[in-house]
């Protein structure tokens, strides 16, 4: 089955703060992706990890991909109000045209 | 256009219509995917067109619903006697070739069956 799990669901966390949102999938994949959306709004691109080992930062986010253990981690360092939204990986899965993603983490930064 | 444009933004229906969901893609993107989003979960996978046909339908969950994309640009996503279980924000996405190049997503539609 093509699964993609993502953890916490749900993230309160204090401005300055670090923290890591966790991301597994079920089988060998050919990319993953980390979307971000706002409330109301679409999803924006973060993200294309391609191989193992790969890390790719922008700004306070870094995003890494371990394909062994079939686990991404999207990093946070220190939190500031407008890193707020929701964050979703996204796989797609060897031998498969579909992005599946997974259910969500919803970050927020408090002062 | 700029952009990945849906039409409309908001739909409202009674339970058993038919509604028509429209997806202009970015101009020479030849791959158009449709998901649907609840609220509080992820995107799920509906289909996948690779120019005019469609390469993965396997996500359509029932034959109520169809989709259509006749000249490789524009496509439409039809719902048959539509339930209230079909509610949720259908998102549409284009790329240039395939997932092996940047997709973006258009703003959505909310459709809410009443």
């Amino acid at each position: 089955e093509l699964k993609v799990e993502q953890n916490p669901l749900f993230l309160s966390m204090q401005e300055g703060k670090n923290y890591t949102i966790y991301c597994n999938y079920s089988t060998t994949s050919d990319r993953l992706y980390w979307y971000r959306q706002d409330p109301g709004k679409s999803l924006e691109s973060l993200f294309v990890l391609l191989s193992n080992g790969a890390v790719k930062q922008e700004g306070r986010l870094m995003a890494s991909l371990d394909t062994k253990a079939r686990l991404s981690t999207l990093h946070i360092t220190a939190a500031v109000h407008d890193l707020s939204a929701t964050y979703f990986c996204a796989v797609v899965f060897y031998n498969t045209d579909k992005l599946i993603f997974g259910t969500g983490t919803r970050l927020q930064v408090f002062p | 256009g700029a952009g990945v444009s849906q039409t409309p933004s908001n739909k409202v229906t009674e339970k058993g219509k038919y509604v028509e969901l429209r997806c202009d893609p970015i101009s020479g993107h030849t791959a158009l995917y449709w998901y649907r989003q609840s609220l509080g979960q992820g995107p799920e996978f509906l289909i996948y067109f690779q120019g005019t046909g469609a390469a993965d339908d396997s996500g359509l969950p029932n034959d109520r619903f169809f989709a259509v994309r006749p000249e490789g640009s524009v496509s439409t996503l039809k719902i048959q006697r539509t339930e209230r279980g079909d509610s949720a924000v259908y998102l549409c996405a284009s790329s240039l070739s395939g997932w092996d190049t940047e997709a973006f997503f258009g703003q959505g539609t909310r459709l809410t069956v009443v």
